[in-house]
């Protein structure tokens, strides 16, 4: 069974850090490109950042540029998003999701993991 | 950036209902939309894809179409199951973008 497990979620203050780790099991992590998704509470759903199966390609949305960082362990089979310089409006629930196929970039998240919450507050 | 839209934000129905959702984006995305479903405290679930392409394990009460910058999902036959909120998502280009939701409650 493919599953994606988050940890590393918690309560930190503006400016601070944090770093999300994604355990992943049941499939080839190694072939899957990888994405980081979440969701404020109460909200919709925003994509935050992608890195493609060997970790050397990364994209973030502009919101998070600069601050969050996307990386992988593939022999750990773990994925990572480190989180510096967060805000209020950081505060969300984060996913990791595998992209759905393994040859190519297609953009559709499949499946998730059960996500981790991140709350920005002083 | 691809600006998704859905209407309507919220629909209240009964079991064996119809349901429609719709989804339009600003720009044409050739047939790159998917949908997902999540339910409360959940993570969203892909439901369809390529605009009207079932994910396996996926009821066929389920359905989408559309085109160009516009389209649908349908469930046929509401099931309890299936009151949830429902996002549709562009994957043509990046930044990948979703809709802000559709919750379909029981009326």
């Amino acid at each position: 069974e493919v599953q994606l497990v988050e940890s590393g979620g918690g309560l930190i203050q503006p400016g601070g850090s944090l770093r999300l780790s994604c355990a992943a099991s049941g499939f080839t992590f190694s072939n899957y490109r990888m994405h980081w998704v979440r969701q404020a509470p109460g909200k919709g759903l925003v994509w935050v950042s992608r890195i493609n199966s060997d970790g050397i390609s990364t994209n973030y949305a502009d919101s998070v540029k600069g601050r969050f960082t996307i990386s992988r362990d593939n022999a750990k089979n773990t994925l990572y998003l480190q989180l510096n310089s967060l805000k209020a409006e950081d505060t969300a629930v984060y996913y990791c999701a595998r992209d759905m196929y393994s040859d190519f970039w297609s953009g559709l998240f499949d499946p998730w993991g059960q996500g981790t919450l991140v709350t920005v507050s002083s | 950036d691809i600006q998704m839209t859905q209407s309507p934000s919220s629909l209240s129905a009964s079991v064996g209902d119809r349901v429609t959702i719709t989804c339009r984006a600003s720009q044409g995305i050739s047939l790159s939309l998917a949908w997902y479903q999540q339910n409360p405290g959940k993570a969203p679930k892909l439901l369809l894809y390529a605009a009207s392409r079932l994910e396996s394990g996926v009821p066929s009460r389920f359905s989408g179409s559309g085109s160009g910058t516009d389209y649908t999902l349908t469930i046929t036959s509401l099931q309890p199951e299936d009151f949830a909120t429902y996002y549709c998502q562009q994957y043509y280009t990046l930044p990948l973008t979703f809709g802000p939701g559709t919750k379909v409650d029981i009326k």
